[in-house]
């Protein structure tokens, strides 16, 4: 059974410099998502993906982070001049558009991102 | 727009009392509910869900939670806490087939 994949796992990064992660999700779920969690808090939606098709994008998305999902598997996040604010933990999750059980959203097990 | 309240940021127990986890929420349609677990430095897994049906959802590890629709509620609960019940649970709606809003999360402590 293999659920969601995230790599890396840990990432130290110094302060402008890019970054990538990279998710694989269930492989029969058509539906990508990223969320970023910080200390304390809940995790938070930046954004989806229905197959290739980037379909929603939270405002939490700033023009230094961009997803792409370019053949409907995999996902890259890429960010951008890392500022230490984005210091927090990528959370990627899948899941089926047409689940007759209702939407259920399956999480990897998250990629560190630490700005120093 | 959908929102999630979980009161108390951590709750302690002894080992064997009573698990009592509260999740209020918010949304304009009927509401999927999720209650996830999480680890130190993990990911989150699913404890369970309520789609439609039965109000009364059984997950995993002992857990159960009740949808009150008139209350809003859908508080989490444990007959008798385990030391390996000690991590961070978030309680989550989606209304249908959209996105998840999570709460902010709750500590749960377990003493011998």
């Amino acid at each position: 059974d293999t659920g969601v994949s995230q790599d890396p796992r840990h990432k130290i990064t110094k302060r402008g410099q890019n970054v990538t992660f990279r998710c694989d999700p269930i492989s029969e779920h058509n539906r990508l998502y990223w969320y970023r969690q910080t200390l304390g808090q809940g995790p938070e939606f930046l954004t989806y993906f229905q197959n290739e098709a980037q379909l929603e994008k939270s405002r939490l998305l700033s023009d230094r982070f961009s997803a792409e999902r370019p053949k409907g598997s995999f996902s890259t996040l890429e960010i951008q001049r890392t500022e230490q604010g984005d210091s927090a933990m990528y959370l990627c999750a899948s899941s089926l558009s047409k689940d007759p059980a209702g939407n259920t959203i399956y999480f990897g097990e998250g990629s560190w991102l630490t700005v120093v | 727009a959908q929102s999630v309240t979980q009161l108390g940021s951590h709750v302690s127990v002894s080992e064997g009392a009573l698990v009592l986890l509260r999740c209020n929420y918010s949304s304009s349609v009927p509401p999927y509910l999720f209650w996830y677990v999480q680890y130190p430095n993990q990911g989150l897994q699913l404890l369970l869900k309520y789609t439609t049906g039965a109000t009364l959802v059984k997950g995993i590890n002992g857990f159960e939670a009740e949808f009150k629709k008139s209350e809003t509620s859908f508080h989490l609960t444990k007959p008798s806490a385990h030391m390996s019940d000690a991590a961070e649970y978030f309680c989550a709606v989606t209304a249908g087939y959209s996105t998840l809003t999570f709460g902010k999360g709750t500590m749960l402590l377990v003493s011998p």
